[in-house]
This record gives structure tokens, C-alpha cells and sequence, in this order.
């Protein structure tokens, strides 16, 4: 059972802002929500963390609903080296939430 | 800058071997954890650490060991390479939560492209 759903793939220009938003209907309560970047052949790499309405850093903003079942990750004016894998990582209540378990990511593609 | 560092980039090994993946951490984490990354696929989890000598089997744990005899050391073993098990693998580390909260801050390697020939 899939814990997170993203879009599979996405295509943006540069200049251009991306949303890349991922469902996790059985958030644990405790939970975060976390999203990571992956090039490749390159482990992923931490991005941005947040538990509910709204977190920005010098990367990127992440907006939570109060219902926390899904999340947007939001780039602003993507570059050509924002082409990565970006995953979201939730714990869900169903499952022992020490079991840092990956979806299949969304692969953003961003041309000139 | 937490530094999480794999012994090898590159692993070729024949069937049937015993292979060995190491990994260590230098930020004194709690946590530490064994993906595997195949095309498609995403990370799968194989196993988990929470502390020293403690184990978890993740998603995928089945021709897999681990073994963590120190805190910033975490070992990958394939009892018996076989070729379904040519992937790249990466370890990754996190602390523990301050907030009591489950934060998923993982600080991963840059992982080894194991092939099984």
C-alpha cells in the first residue's frame, strides 16, 4: 500500500514557479511532512520539513491544509538545475511510523 | 555538515558471494537506515537501526542482514549475492526527535551501485 501519491512526472520552463503536491490521506498524527531532491546517481537530499500551514526557506515553500492529508511543495522561478526526483516522506499511522518508507517520487523535468 | 560516507561507489561482485556494504556517520545520529533504489521503483527500505545493536526489517528485508556493533556504523550484508539483488543501495542516518514529533530529517550517502554478475 502506498503511503504518499505524486504525480509520476512534470514538466515546467524556467522562471517559472512549480507545485508538486503529494497526498497522504493516514498521516500520523505526530507526524512530519518532508520532502527531499534527488539527482542522479546522487543520494537524496533534505529540502524542506513541516508540520502544518506554511514553511518557507531559501529553497523552497511547503503548504499544509489544516486537514494535513496532502502537502504542495512549491519552487519559485525554477532554473534548468531544478530537474531532479522530489519525494515526500510522511510517517503513516498504519504502519510502524519508524519505517521511513519512500513513494515513487515525481520526476520534474525544467527546459529553457 | 553531516557527513554520511559509503565504502565503496562502485561494487561488482559474482553470485553467490558474501558482500559487505559499509556505512558511517559522523554526526552522532540515533537512526540509521538501508534503501535500495531500482528504476521505477523508488527507495525501498530494507532495514532500519534505531540504536546500537538494535534492528528493524523494513520492506524488502528477505537476503539481507545487518549489523550495527557501533553507533556510527551501519553494515549491509547479501549472505549470498544474487543477480536480483544488482542495485544501487544507500544508507542513510537521522537523529532522534527533540520535539516528540516523528521528523524525517535523513541524511543520506551517495550511495554504491552494486552489480551482481
Amino acid at each position: 500500500l502506498a503511503k504518499t501519491t505524486q504525480p509520476i512526472s512534470m514538466d515546467s520552463y524556467e522562471g517559472q514557479e512549480v507545485n508538486i503536491t503529494c497526498s497522504h490521506n493516514n498521516i500520523a498524527t505526530n507526524d512530519y511532512i518532508t520532502w527531499y531532491q534527488q539527482f542522479p546517481s546522487q543520494g537524496p537530499r533534505f529540502i524542506i520539513q513541516g508540520y502544518k500551514t506554511k514553511v518557507t526557506n531559501e529553497v523552497a515553500s511547503l503548504f499544509i491544509p489544516a486537514d494535513r492529508k496532502s502537502s504542495t511543495l512549491s519552487l519559485p522561478r525554477v532554473s534548468l538545475s531544478d530537474t531532479a526526483v522530489y519525494y515526500c516522506l510522511v510517517g503513516d499511522k498504519s504502519y510502524n511510523t519508524d519505517k521511513l518508507i519512500f513513494g515513487t517520487g515525481t520526476r520534474l523535468q525544467v527546459f529553457p | 555538515d553531516v557527513k554520511v560516507t559509503q565504502s565503496s561507489r562502485y561494487l561488482v561482485k559474482r553470485t553467490g558471494e558474501k558482500v559487505f556494504l559499509e556505512c558511517v556517520q559522523d554526526m552522532d545520529h540515533e537512526n540509521m537506515f538501508w534503501y535500495r533504489q531500482d528504476p521505477g521503483l523508488g527507495l525501498r527500505l530494507i532495514y532500519f537501526s534505531y540504536d546500537v545493536k538494535m534492528k528493524e526489517k523494513g520492506d524488502i528485508p528477505e537476503g539481507y542482514s545487518v549489523s550495527r556493533e557501533k553507533k556510527e556504523r551501519f553494515s549491509l550484508i547479501l549472505e549470498s549475492a544474487s543477480t536480483n539483488q544488482t542495485s544501487m543501495y544507500l544508507c542513510a542516518s537521522s537523529p532522534r526527535s527533540t520535539t516528540g514529533g516523528q521528523e524525517r530529517k535523513l541524511f543520506f550517502g551517495s550511495g554504491t551501485q552494486l552489480s551482481v554478475l
